[in-house]
């Protein structure tokens, strides 16, 4: 079955600690989206790829580095320098162009500081 | 950049009532989209509707768009206990910008 997969599920980070968040897709979505959601809140998005080897970044992208080396995968690297980075991740993926239907998304990472 | 705005934040009704969200945007659009999302996981792709649409019906959701307003409404008829959920409406120009959402609640 075709899909976009996160991973872990639940992540904890120490202060000072850098931590990477895993995204895969292999719905040969050209575009691949990174999204931070606060509690009771609606998704702010991080960065952005439309294609492999270029990346965007969005409204909150300061403390967050990306790469897209393969077109399935988009990891997400939440450094120290992210003072709050307890939240819920969401990556996200799509065609793009004239045949766009739509996001699929993951079902998200939950990172806790501890 | 917070292109969709829904409201009301919150809504409460019987199983068997219609719900209606809203939700405006600011600048021209390609299309406008509704997702749902249940607590804690992943939002899912309820329907699309394009800027040359007026109106659009999946079961038992009907979404309608007017550009003039730059405004859309989801509504949801004979609600379930199974449709609370958080819903947003984004927009895609060049990438998808999200509102704050409505989140739902359906009493048995």
């Amino acid at each position: 079955d075709g899909g976009i997969t996160q991973s872990p599920k639940y992540l904890f980070r120490k202060e000072g600690q850098n931590v990477t968040l895993s995204c895969e897709q292999n719905l040969n979505h050209d575009a691949m989206y990174w999204y931070r959601q606060d509690p009771g809140q609606g998704l702010r998005l991080i960065y952005y790829s439309q294609i492999v080897n270029d990346f965007q970044k969005g409204d909150i992208a300061e403390g967050y580095s990306v790469s897209r080396e393969k077109k399935e995968s988009f990891p997400l690297t939440v450094t120290s320098a992210q003072k709050n980075p307890t939240a819920f991740y969401l990556c996200a993926s799509s065609i793009t162009g004239t045949f766009f239907y739509g996001y699929t998304f993951g079902s998200g990472t939950r990172l806790t500081v501890v | 950049s917070q292109q969709g705005e829904e409201d009301p934040q919150a809504l409460s009704i019987q199983e068997g009532e219609n719900a209606t969200m809203n939700c405006s945007y600011k600048t021209s659009i390609n299309n406008l989209q509704w997702y749902r999302q249940n607590s804690g996981r992943g939002l899912v792709h309820l329907i699309l509707i394009r800027s040359n649409e007026r109106e659009k019906h999946s079961g038992r959701l009907r979404v309608t768009l007017d550009t003039s307003k730059k405004s859309s409404s989801l509504l949801i008829t004979a609600s379930r206990a199974a449709d609370t959920a958080s819903y947003f409406c984004a927009t895609n120009d060049n990438m998808l910008t999200f509102g704050g959402g409505t989140r739902l609640m359906v009493k048995p």
